[in-house]
Formats: structure tokens, C-alpha cells, sequence
């Protein structure tokens, strides 16, 4: 079953508009939640987690239980957030220590 | 490097040949995982590790074997049985062993067959 749902497979905006993109958790354990980011030519590379509650290059992120999801938000786009997001998933409570990964969302901001 | 290296960065394989990827931490962490990275079907786990000599299939592990004598090194094979095996292939580490922090990613080896 599915655990990570990123609905948007590619997303554009223009420069200093508002982005979001979305995830959505499939699971009933204790989750801890994730955005990687992948440039290009770059490594993927940890954005945020939920637990830490941070703010990284101007992107946030947070936990809806209600609505099981952890939609990535930026009030201001800019031309070098142009990249592959990924939205990930561990369940604290395993003694496995795997991540969950959705499928990407391909993101683009036009100048 | 986050303290995780992969080699070759291009790999190139003939039909029916095994060829083996590099993986190496040099952080003492013990959970080690390779993934597999397709353009729109994300990350995809093919082996993980979390003490040596002990290793679990993960997803998608058909094909594909791995090793691990020694903490630092997580070397996987992909056999002339795996059907469709070029792709980009990650390895990561966990700091936990619980993926509670999350993983640090190598940067990958680009796998095609020829």
C-alpha cells in the first residue's frame, strides 16, 4: 500500500509567487514526516523535518493529523527552488529504520 | 560528501553481466540502504542493512544482491537477473538506525545497460 502520495508530478510557478506542494501519509503508527529536495547535478539532499518545526531557505511544512498531510509551502518562489521535491515518511516506532518515498513533484519557477 | 561515497558515478553494463556498485560511510553509523531512482516512480528500496553481516530485502530486491562485512562498506550487485536495471541508484545512511532523523544520500551511480 502506498504510504506517500505527492498528487502533482510536475508544478510551475512564476518567480515570487506563493508555491505548495502537496503530500499526503498513508499510515497508522506514529509518523515522522520529511521534504528532500534534489537539484540538478546534486545529491538529494534533507529540506525539513517535521519534528525539528523548522524554516529552511524559506520553505515550511506542517503536520495536519486530521488530514494526514504535510504540504510543503514557500510565501515567495524563486528561480533556484527549480527542482525534484520528495515528501518521505519513517514510522518512529519500528525498529526497521526505512523511509517511505512519494513519487516527486518536479518543481519549476519561471523568471 | 555527508560522509557517504558511491562509485563509480556512470556505470555502463553489457546484457547477462553482474556488475557491482560502490558504497562507503566513513561515519561509523551502522543502518545503511540502497535505494533505486526512476523518473516518476521516486525512491524505491532495495536492500538495507543495520549491523554487519545482516542485511533485509527490501521493495524490489529481485535482482539484486548485496553484502556487508564491514560497517563502513554496503556494496550492491545488480545480476543479469534483474530485468530492467538501468537507473540511478542511491545509497544512504541513517544516523539513528531508525530513520528518525532521516537519511544522508551518496550521490549516486547511473546505471545503463548497453
Amino acid at each position: 500500500a502506498q504510504r506517500v502520495t505527492q498528487p502533482e508530478k510536475l508544478l510551475s510557478v512564476f518567480k515570487g509567487a506563493p508555491v505548495e506542494l502537496k503530500c499526503n501519509y498513508s499510515y497508522s503508527g506514529s509518523p515522522e514526516l520529511f521534504w528532500y529536495v534534489q537539484y540538478s547535478r546534486q545529491r538529494l539532499q534533507l529540506l525539513l523535518r517535521h519534528i525539528s518545526r523548522e524554516s529552511i531557505k524559506g520553505f515550511t511544512a506542517d503536520l495536519n493529523k486530521g488530514e494526514t498531510s504535510f504540504h510543503l509551502k514557500k510565501p515567495f518562489a524563486q528561480e533556484e527552488d527549480s527542482a525534484m521535491y520528495y515528501c518521505a515518511l519513517s514510522d518512529r516506532g519500528s525498529t526497521l529504520g526505512r523511509l517511505y518515498f512519494g513519487r516527486g513533484t518536479q518543481l519549476t519557477v519561471w523568471p | 560528501d555527508g560522509g557517504i561515497t558511491q562509485s563509480p558515478k556512470y556505470l555502463f553494463r553489457k546484457e547477462g553481466q553482474n556488475v557491482t556498485l560502490s558504497c562507503e560511510q566513513n561515519l561509523n553509523h551502522d543502518a545503511m540502504y540502497w535505494y533505486r531512482q526512476d523518473p516518476g516512480q521516486g525512491l524505491r528500496l532495495i536492500y538495507y542493512s543495520q549491523i554487519v553481516n545482516d542485511f533485509q530485502k527490501g521493495d524490489i530486491a529481485e535482482g539484486y544482491s548485496v553484502s556487508r562485512e564491514k560497517k563502513e562498506s554496503f556494496p550492491l550487485t545488480v545480476t543479469s537477473a534483474q530485468k530492467n536495471p538501468t537507473a540511478f541508484y542511491l545509497c544512504a545512511r541513517s544516523i539513528d538506525g531508525r530513520a528518525n532523523y532521516g537519511y544522508t544520500f551518496g550521490s549516486g551511480t547511473r546505471l545503463t545497460v548497453v
